[in-house]
C-alpha cells in the first residue's frame, strides 16, 4: 500500500527556519516525482514544485522559486520542504503528493495527510 | 504565468448532472486532472488524463476534453459529492504544473 506520511503541525515565529518532511512507503521512492502543494486558509491549491528523488532534479513554480527549497533523501525515502526565514504569509496547510505511480502524466495520484504550518509572532 | 480558469461555484439538485469546466491555453497539448477535496481532508484524484477514472472512483464521475477546455461531469449527483473540485494540468512545455482556482459544488 502506497503511503505518504508527513511530519506534524508546526508553530513558528516570523524569521525562523523550518523543514517539514514527507516519508514515502509501499513503492519505489526513487523512481517517481514527488511534489509539494500549498493551501492557505480558506483558499485553493497551489503547485509549489516537484523533485525526482533519484537524481534530485527539481522544478519550482515561479511563484515559489527562491522562497522555499525542495529536497529529498532517497536513502530514507523522504522528501522535504524548507524555509530559511518564515513569514506570516507562509501560514498554510502543505501537502506532499506523488506522481506517476497509479496514473501517468503531470498529475498527483497519492497524497500525504498534510502539515499545518502556523507562523505568528 | 500559466493559468487554469474554473467557475467559483456550481449548484445542482440531487440526482441531476453537474458539469464543471476548466479552461487553459495549453489544454489541447496537456492532459487535465481533477481532484475532489472535502473539508478537512486531503485532495483525492477523481479523473486523470482528461477522461480516465482511477480505481475506486464511482462511475458517475467522468471527464472530457474539447479544445482549450476540460470538463468534469458528475451524473446523478449525490449529497456526498458536495466538495471543492480542482482541475490541474501543465504548461505547454510540461515543466510547470498548475491548479485551477477551484469550484465549490453545492448539492441543493
Amino acid at each position: 500500500e502506497v503511503q505518504l506520511v508527513q511530519s506534524g503541525a508546526e508553530v513558528k515565529k516570523p524569521g525562523e527556519s523550518l523543514k517539514i518532511s514527507c516519508k514515502g512507503s509501499g513503492y519505489s521512492f526513487t523512481n517517481y516525482w514527488i511534489g509539494w502543494v500549498r493551501q492557505m486558509p480558506g483558499k485553493g491549491l497551489e503547485w509549489m514544485g516537484i523533485i525526482y528523488p533519484d537524481d534530485s532534479d527539481t522544478r519550482y513554480s515561479p511563484s515559489f522559486q527562491g522562497q522555499v527549497t525542495i529536497s529529498a533523501d532517497k536513502s530514507i525515502s523522504a522528501a522535504y520542504l524548507q524555509w530559511s526565514s518564515l513569514k506570516a504569509s507562509d501560514t498554510a496547510m502543505y501537502y506532499c503528493a506523488t506522481s506517476g505511480i497509479a496514473v501517468t502524466g503531470p498529475g498527483f495520484d497519492y497524497w500525504g495527510q498534510g502539515t499545518l504550518v502556523t507562523v505568528s509572532s | 504565468s500559466y493559468e487554469l480558469t474554473q467557475p467559483p461555484s456550481v449548484s445542482v439538485s440531487p440526482g441531476q448532472t453537474a458539469r464543471i469546466t476548466c479552461s487553459g491555453d495549453a489544454l489541447p497539448k496537456q492532459y487535465g486532472y481533477w481532484y475532489q477535496q472535502k473539508p478537512g481532508q486531503a485532495p483525492v484524484l477523481v479523473i486523470y488524463k482528461d477522461s480516465e477514472r482511477p480505481s475506486g472512483i464511482p462511475e458517475r464521475f467522468s471527464g472530457s476534453s474539447s479544445g482549450t477546455t476540460v470538463t468534469l461531469t458528475i451524473s446523478g449527483v449525490q449529497a456526498e459529492d458536495e466538495a471543492d473540485y480542482y482541475c490541474q494540468s501543465a504548461d505547454s512545455s510540461g515543466t510547470y504544473w498548475v491548479f485551477g482556482g477551484g469550484t465549490k459544488l453545492t448539492v441543493l
